[in-house]
């Protein structure tokens, strides 16, 4: 069983489209996360929920909208996709919010923007 | 400016040969975490350091926590295939985010 998925794992789309990408996590934990790795390999939080609550919004352009319906779920929904949108997005998990928490990633989506 | 700044930023060596990476910042972090990532996955965690001063064994790799809590590295002895990907270090900044460093991306060439 997977622990933290997400879907799809490649996302090919044109300029101005809207888009979403999900993800679920089967490990019980309270924090999930996204996370964009750019060209470069550099990972930037984005988004993070507790408990279906927002507790991190990043600046992040309010095109992108994350959405978390239970606490397994958290799901981001891009409108209006732009070419520098076009990066690794990875969603993550942790048991808390803490100083030591592990965080497990999903194995990411790759969005190419055309 | 990143706050946490990993060097080298590549490195390709021969299977066998150690190896250290590093990761620095001008901030004192609570605690520093290393993942490793391999193509087409998501960063795994391999460890996670507290104390300044502190070293942690995970078989042939070796991570140690600066004692100002500001710098961690990462050697690993007698580098394998196996060993490639890249490596990221990661810290709590703010009181809940975590902040990755840009990484190093290590080739082991058999």
């Amino acid at each position: 069983d997977t622990a933290v998925s997400q879907t799809p794992k490649y996302l090919v789309t044109q300029m101005g489209n809207d888009k979403s990408i999900k993800c679920e996590q089967n490990l019980g934990h309270d924090t999930m996360y996204w996370y964009k790795q750019d060209s470069k390999k550099f990972l930037k939080i984005m988004f993070s929920y507790n408990n279906k609550e927002l507790i991190i919004n990043e600046t992040v352009p309010n095109r992108f909208s994350p959405k978390s319906p239970d606490k397994a779920h958290l799901n981001l929904h891009i409108n209006s996709l732009e070419l520098g949108d076009s990066a690794v997005y990875f969603c993550a998990s942790s048991q808390g919010q803490g100083f030591y928490e592990k965080l497990f990633f999903g194995s990411g989506t790759q969005l190419s923007v055309l | 400016t990143q706050l946490l700044e990993q060097s080298p930023q590549f490195l390709s060596i021969q299977e066998g040969e150690n190896l250290t990476v590093y990761c620095n910042s001008s901030s004192v972090f609570s605690s520093l975490q290393w993942y490793r990532q391999e193509p087409g996955e998501g960063p795994v965690l391999l460890v996670t350091v507290v104390t300044g001063g502190e070293v942690k064994k995970l078989k042939r790799l070796t991570f140690q926590f600066g004692d100002a809590r500001k710098d961690s590295s990462l050697h690993i002895t007698a580098a394998q295939p196996g060993d490639t990907g890249l490596y990221l270090c990661a810290g709590v900044w703010g009181g809940n985010k975590l902040v990755f460093g840009a990484g190093t991306i290590l080739r082991v060439k058999s």
